[in-house]
């Protein structure tokens, strides 16, 4: 049973443009919600995370956008650039667990 | 400071044989996580453990076993191997202390096995 669901599977955007990556949980105890960024040949690199009391969080270029009611997140990269085109991996957890249920990942490519 | 170093990167065994992957966690995290990254399955959860303790394990069947050492170094070991356990395996380490998580995972970048 896949607890978070990633779409799209893979993305292509134009550089300048804004990517947006969606997931879906179903278990209603995850109460963090991390994104992961990982190139080829690279172990996933934590991008930027949330937790469910705020419904937004943005770092630099990179934003996070959580609805507790619908159960889902997104993840937004405004101004995209070439060096952005990596595979994102949407994750969750519950507290006291290290333990991350991952999406499969979308593969994002910006053209230049 | 120096990442999660994971060796051996790249090992190839034939079916039935067995495997041990090492893990060297940041300095100073106590906590070790594993995962198994596969094209179809993406990333799953093996095991974590904290200052020696499994605190959780994942649906992997018991040929899947790991450890945490006083130096909060790890192993894991896969015996009787099959095919589908060809797979990047990769280790994650924490700067949790105790309590609730982090979700601060920072990871190695993988030991890749093949199993033919």
């Amino acid at each position: 049973q896949q607890q978070v669901k990633q779409s799209p599977q893979s993305l292509i955007v134009q550089k300048g443009g804004i990517s947006i990556i969606n997931c879906a949980y179903e278990n209603t105890a995850f109460d963090y919600f991390p994104w992961y960024q990982q190139f080829p040949g690279k172990g996933p690199a934590l991008l930027i995370a949330i937790r469910p009391d705020v419904s937004e969080k943005k770092e630099g270029r990179f934003t996070i956008s959580f609805n507790k009611s619908a159960k889902q997140f997104s993840l937004h990269i405004m101004d995209s650039q070439p060096g952005d085109s990596a595979t994102y991996f949407c994750a969750a957890a519950q507290g006291g667990s290290e333990k991350l249920v991952f999406g499969k990942g979308t593969k994002l490519t910006v053209n230049p | 400071k120096a990442g999660v170093t994971q060796t051996p990167r790249y090992l190839i065994k034939t079916r039935g044989q067995q495997v041990t992957l090492s893990c060297s966690p940041i300095s100073g995290h106590r906590s070790v996580s594993w995962y198994q990254q596969t094209p179809g399955q993406g990333l799953q959860f093996l095991f974590e453990y904290f200052s020696e303790t499994q605190r959780n394990k994942g649906n992997f069947p018991g040929r899947f076993s790991g450890r945490q050492f006083s130096n909060s170094r790890s192993e894991m070991n896969v015996s009787t191997l099959e095919l589908g356990d060809s797979a990047l395996y990769l280790c994650a380490s924490s700067p949790r202390t105790s309590g609730a998580n982090t979700g601060e995972l920072f990871f190695g970048e993988g030991s890749r096995l093949t199993v033919l």
